[in-house]
């Protein structure tokens, strides 16, 4: 039982390249969260998906999609990377609406140049 | 929209000290869940403590526990007889009782045990 895994743990971009960060959870959880880390700015939430199949903005969406095709897994992508998405992130995901505890990935720390 | 507010950017205190980490936020909801993360320089968040709302009495958990003002919004985190395995940022956080789970953080406080 792995929890949650993120990949990959570090990249570095250059201005304008695309990624897609992937997070797989095999706690059979229904809603999985992205968060990016920024110093003296504590998580951010940036899209959430409370189901296979669909996604939600949370509160800094802009530069990013996402895709849930599968339950167990969430992907974050950046189409066209800016230095302002240099930041730590996290994915997350909880059971279903009657839990609270929220599982986090070990986390990815992306540098664009 | 709930904010939470961290006021404390550092804190240091001596091993064996006990140490109070301040958490305000707002909201206009009755019902919802509030947290402290640890966040030890692995990276990984590690849940210390949860309360509900809705519960009068404080929570803890060994050595830490919280003092919940629900009427004055504040959620402080007390940690006892301190240990160098508690230097970590820490994040105060809320979550609404209605939908999706979402968590929204607090600035974090970095705190530091010394020897």
């Amino acid at each position: 039982n792995a929890g949650v895994t993120q990949t990959p743990k570090f990249r570095v971009l250059k201005t304008g390249q695309s990624m897609t960060l992937l997070c797989a959870q095999d706690m059979n959880h229904e809603y999985m969260y992205w968060y990016r880390q920024d110093p003296g700015m504590g998580l951010r939430l940036i899209h959430y998906s409370v189901g296979e199949g669909t996604t939600a903005k949370g509160e800094v969406p802009d530069g990013y999609n996402v895709s849930r095709l599968k339950k167990q897994n969430f992907l974050l992508g950046l189409e066209s990377a800016a230095p302002s998405q240099t930041s730590v992130y996290f994915c997350a995901s909880t059971l279903d609406s009657l839990n609270t505890e929220a599982f986090f990935g070990q986390g990815t720390r992306l540098t664009v140049v | 929209a709930q904010t939470v507010t961290q006021s404390q950017p550092e804190m240091s205190v001596q091993e064996a000290e006990t140490v109070t980490l301040s958490c305000t936020y707002d909201t206009s909801e009755n019902n919802y869940y509030l947290f402290w993360y640890k966040q030890p320089p692995s990276r990984q968040m590690i849940l210390v403590i949860r309360q509900e709302a809705y519960k009068q009495q404080n929570a803890t958990e060994n050595r830490f526990s919280v003092n919940f003002q629900k009427a004055a919004k504040s959620f402080s985190l007390k940690i006892s007889d301190s240990q160098l395995g508690d230097t970590a940022m820490y994040f105060c956080a809320f979550m609404s009782s209605q939908g999706a789970q979402k968590l929204v953080f607090g600035q974090g406080t970095r705190l530091t045990i010394n020897p």
